[in-house]
Order: structure tokens, then sequence, then C-alpha cells
């Protein structure tokens, strides 16, 4: 099955940077891979995906690159707010019968720092 | 409804006792997903339903586990005899195309 690995852990950013959090996976065959932000006693909501035919989506602050060839994803934060703390989850999709399941990564805690 | 809805959203129960916990997607989603999230951890997948059937349980931790779908729409997951191990908060999420998940508030499940 597939599996995704997701990197930081935790990431700590002053108000205004940048946060960078990259994910890879196992199966070529993924076609789907949206990312997930959940703050504090909350439910997970989606914040931006992106499908395989595509390189590179951008919704205001928030961008989402794929490489395919690498099998590596990675969720880009321009402009850091306070509000953008909480943790982030990456996730795909595999393929066969299974195709609509989403695997996630472990999430990646963002902190960004007033 | 808007959204999909869980109950309850907070169980304590004994050692050994059962649990259902129950999933309302919104209506017209076909797939329906079970996920488990532990303390500051990710999200485990437990079982997946296409309509009332489920292609997918491979994620369910023991027998202990099971879970039903009916008329296409309320999942019910329910947990016998709970262990200490299976506290955690319990979500449930629906899509009506690949992928495009909607995640309920889930239940919290607290064995004591």
């Amino acid at each position: 099955g597939e599996n995704v690995e997701q990197h930081p852990s935790t990431l700590s950013v002053q108000e205004g940077d940048s946060a960078v959090i990259k994910c890879t996976y196992s199966d070529s065959a993924s076609n789907y891979f949206p990312w997930y932000k959940q703050e504090l006693g909350k439910r997970p909501q989606l914040i931006i995906d992106i499908r395989s035919n595509v390189g590179e989506k951008k919704d205001q602050r928030i961008a989402v690159t794929l490489n395919k060839t690498a099998k590596h994803f990675s969720l880009h934060i321009t402009e850091t707010q306070p509000e953008d703390s909480a943790v982030y989850f990456c996730a795909a999709t595999g393929s066969g019968g299974s195709n609509y399941k989403l695997t996630f990564g472990k999430g990646t805690l963002l902190t960004v720092n007033p | 409804g808007a959204g999909v809805s869980q109950s309850p959203s907070n169980k304590v129960t004994e050692k050994g006792k059962d649990v259902e916990l129950r999933c309302d997607p919104i209506s017209g989603h076909t797939a329906l997903y079970w996920y488990r999230q532990s303390l500051g951890q990710g999200l485990e997948f437990l079982i997946y339903f296409q309509g009332n059937s489920a292609p997918d349980k491979s994620g369910l931790p023991s027998d202990r586990f099971s879970a039903e779908r009916t008329g296409g729409s309320v999942s019910t997951l329910t947990i016998q005899r709970t262990q200490q191990e299976d506290s955690a908060v319990y979500l449930c999420a629906s899509s009506a195309f690949l992928g495009g998940y909607t995640f309920g508030s889930g239940t919290r499940l607290t064995v004591v």
C-alpha cells in the first residue's frame, strides 16, 4: 500500500517568514495530493490540493508543488501569520481498488511566532 | 445535512464495555471513511465504504472493531470489549469524488 513520509515534524518560524513542509510517497500510481490543516481540538480541513497532471498550484499565500518523478510534494506558506499555527497533514491516494482512500503523513506542527 | 455529523462528541466507557460511534455523512456523498487519531498523532485509516460495501477494511486493528453502513448513508463503528489503547479521537469523513474529504468533528473516546 501507499506510504507517506512528512518532514519536519515541528517547524517554528517568525511572523512574515515562509514555511515549507515536504512529503514523499511510495506508490507511483497515486494521483491526488491534498493538504489538511488541523487547529487544536478541531477537525482537519482541506486547504489546498493538487492532481498529478499539474506541477504547481497556488491559492493566495499557499502553494503546493509536485514532482512525480521524485515522488515528492511540498506545501509552501508565504508571509506567515500567527493564525497559520496548526498541524498540517499531507496525504496521497493509492491505486487499485482503494484509490479513494487517503494515506496521511504524520503531520507537522507549525508555530508562527509574533 | 450541511456537514458530517458524528455522535457522541465525547464518550467515557469502562474497560470491557462495548461502544457504538455514529457518523452521518453529507447527503449524496457515496464514500465514507473512518480514521483514528491518538493524542498528538497522525490519522490512522480504519475502514472505507463505497455505498454500503466496504472495499477496504484493512485498517481495523482487531476483530473487536467492526463497522457497517446502511442506506448508503449513516455508518456505525462498533468497538467490543474496549481496551485502554482504544482511547483516541475517531474521525469520520465523506466524499463525493476522489479525495475530496470533509471531516466530522470526531468522537473522543476515553476508556477507563
